[in-house]
């Protein structure tokens, strides 16, 4: 299972941008790149999905470089409510099901 | 429509008793996930379903622990004789098919006290 590693922790102030790096240096070619949310005291929330270059939706973008060896989850504006912790995973659909690491804690000061 | 749902939301019991924890995922959804997470850790995988039938298992730690999904809907996470370490908040999510790319949808966990 290709391993993910990222920042234990992030602060960042409202308003600004905070971009959150994930190292998968052992992704494999069929492997895609996702990033879930959690809040205290609930279960993740998928926030984007990208296999390679780059993926914008609503809420966030995913920058993802040619060698597919790291990615970079990008919230723009960040809001108070955006405290929380962020995980990003490598899979794909053939039985390799979700590792979910350890995540980054952001934290979002007024 | 509802989300994943699961009962109980909290479950305290004593060391050597037996548990069960139920997950209701969203209608439609083939593909349901059992997730083990303690504190300040992230989502441990256990085990997950494709329609009835228990596709991949080798997340359960030992053989106290049991899922079953019998209906291809509703699935329980069956644990014997609690011990301590087995205190954790239990995910349950589900997805319309297995995937390991796609969306997965969770529920707000059980969280499971054993003293």
């Amino acid at each position: 299972l290709a391993k993910t590693t990222q920042p234990i922790s992030m602060d960042s102030y409202e308003g600004q941008e905070v971009n959150i790096t994930c190292s998968h240096n052992n992704i494999a070619t069929n492997d895609y790149i996702t990033w879930y949310q959690q809040f205290p005291s609930q279960g993740p929330r998928f926030i984007i999905q990208g296999y390679k270059t780059k993926v914008t939706n609503e809420v966030a973008s995913l920058f993802i470089p040619a060698d597919r060896k790291s990615s970079t989850l990008s919230l723009p504006r960040v809001s108070l409510s955006d405290t929380a912790v962020y995980y990003c995973l490598v899979g794909n659909n053939a039985g390799n099901m979700l590792t979910f690491g350890g995540g980054t804690r952001l934290m979002v000061k007024p | 429509g509802a989300g994943v749902s699961q009962t109980p939301s909290n479950k305290v019991t004593e060391k050597g008793k037996y548990v069960e924890l139920r997950c209701d995922p969203i209608s439609g959804h083939t593909a349901l996930y059992w997730y083990r997470q303690s504190l300040g850790q992230g989502p441990e995988f256990l085990i997950y379903f494709q329609g009835t039938g228990a596709a991949d298992d080798s997340g359960l730690p030992n053989d106290r622990f049991f899922a079953v999904r019998p209906e291809g809907s509703v699935s329980t996470l069956k644990i014997q004789r609690t011990e301590r370490g087995d205190s954790a908040v239990y995910l349950c999510a589900s997805s319309l098919m297995l995937t390991g790319t796609g969306e997965q949808f969770f529920g707000p966990g059980t969280r499971l006290t054993v003293l």
